[in-house]
């Protein structure tokens, strides 16, 4: 059983700037939720795909977007990087959108904007 | 909106004290609660899982316990080592997603 992989592990990019960020799911699982962390906050909700399809997003603008694909990994895109998007970003993954579903995050993709 | 609080923040403890970290939320009416570690810069580790019906969860050292009705959580880590020294995170379903407390940041010293 694979667990969840997120890549790549650190980047930098400039202000103006898009990014894709990878998550490969863990086997099995369906649903993958995308999360932005900044430094000494918890996690802060923006997106979950569940069978390739947008189920729910949180309080990001529609910069952000994201992707699903057949095979249940997922993407993470964002266009005109501001400063302010610097953070963690967490991939979780989980067995269906049910709200008893256990979650399995990736190490994390450190996204630095200069 | 459920809102999720953790304290202490942080806490420093000398290696072998048992400890215990809280878990605050504001709407009872979850399913589950996750317990999870974070080391500096990395992902999350999923530590327990606890179900709405249940009211304890342990795995080796560390014990959760669960109290709907007061909207508490408590993370008990008995004999601590060095090793513990991470930041300790709650999490509820809510909606589509979880809801994280802020963590506690705790450091075991030897």
């Amino acid at each position: 059983e694979t667990g969840v992989t997120q890549s790549p592990t650190h980047l930098i990019k400039t202000r103006g700037q898009q990014v894709t960020l990878r998550c490969s799911s863990q086997s099995g699982h369906n649903t993958v939720s995308w999360y932005q962390q900044a430094l000494g906050q918890g996690p802060q909700f923006i997106f979950q795909y569940y069978r390739e399809e947008e189920n729910g997003r949180g309080n990001f603008p529609p910069r952000f977007s994201g992707l699903q694909f057949p095979n249940y990994s997922s993407e993470l895109n964002v266009n005109a990087l501001e400063l302010d998007d610097s953070a963690l970003y967490l991939c979780a993954s989980s067995l269906d959108a049910g709200k008893r579903a256990e979650a399995f995050f990736g190490q994390g993709t450190r996204l630095t904007v200069v | 909106k459920q809102e999720v609080t953790q304290i202490p923040a942080a806490l420093s403890v000398p290696e072998g004290e048992n400890l215990v970290l809280n878990c605050s939320f504001t709407d009872s009416a979850i399913y589950n609660l996750q317990w999870f570690r974070q080391d500096p810069g990395k992902g999350l580790t999923s530590l327990l899982l606890i179900q709405s019906s249940q009211r304890e969860q342990t795995s080796g050292r560390l014990n959760a316990s669960l109290d709907k009705s007061s909207g508490r959580s408590t993370l008990y880590i008995a004999a601590s080592q060095p090793g513990d020294s991470a930041t300790y995170l709650c999490a509820v379903p809510y909606g589509q997603n979880f809801v994280f407390g802020p963590g506690t940041r705790l450091s075991v010293l030897p």
